[in-house]
């Protein structure tokens, strides 16, 4: 089994300034993590991904985000806001074994960029 | 990276006709695909997954005779929306799953109006 939890559902942030989205997850196995962000209409777009490598991910846009096992934790960050990152931004877990796989997402976190 | 495309982005179509979306991975075969629906304001909701050869799992709550979905080969899943009402309009996104390292990867969704 597994979940994810997006502490806030809603962010608000003046531009130049950093981002913090908080994600916390739970699995009974070894967890891939992602961060999706979807524009208004739009799809999902791949920002950064989790497969039991580095645990500090970098990600397109200047975000990035930290694996943390022992907090269960997977962060989005970004050190200065822009008005163009305004958007919701999703966190999505799934099972990192081969073959048939399930997603698990978040509720997703809508992110506010202050002029 | 690996793409998925969807087609149409979007539709408008009278109450009572039947709907057709498509879910391509361009350049990877996926032996899995997902088909999620997404309400205003609201994460994605898995409504079934579509292994290639065999019938469709559906989510509890999806109706498998409104929403058939068909994966008839390692790069095409779709999803038709038969006999659509209002209530049918939604945006409605496809995932697929690589076959080789399992990694995953989002169409830009299909934006379904039913009038």
């Amino acid at each position: 089994a597994q979940s994810v939890t997006q502490l806030d559902s809603h962010v608000s942030v003046s531009e130049g300034t950093p981002v913090l989205l908080r994600c916390n997850y739970s699995s009974s196995y070894s967890p891939s993590l992602f961060w999706y962000v979807q524009h208004p209409n739009k799809g999902l777009q791949l920002l950064l991904k989790y497969t039991s490598a580095a645990t500090l991910v970098k990600g397109i846009n200047g975000f990035e985000a930290e694996f943390k096992k022992s907090e269960t934790s997977f962060h989005l960050t970004k050190p200065s806001a822009h008005m163009s990152d305004a958007a919701e931004y999703f966190c999505v877990v799934t099972p990192n074994s081969g073959g048939y796989q399930k997603v698990t997402f978040g509720i997703g976190t809508k992110l506010q960029v202050i002029p | 990276g690996a793409v998925v495309s969807q087609h149409p982005s979007w539709v408008i179509c009278k109450s009572g006709t039947s709907v057709k979306i498509e879910c391509r991975s361009l350049d990877f075969q996926a032996t899995t695909m997902f088909w999620y629906r997404q309400f205003p304001k609201q994460s994605l909701m898995l409504m079934a997954t579509s292994n290639e050869g065999s019938k469709a799992t559906y989510e509890q709550g999806v109706e498998k005779d409104k929403f058939l979905i068909n994966h008839a080969s390692l790069t095409l899943s779709t999803l038709t929306v038969t006999s659509a009402h209002p209530e049918d309009s939604s945006f409605y996104i496809c995932s697929a799953v690589t076959s080789g390292n399992g990694e995953l990867f989002f169409g830009e969704g299909s934006r379904l109006t039913v009038l």
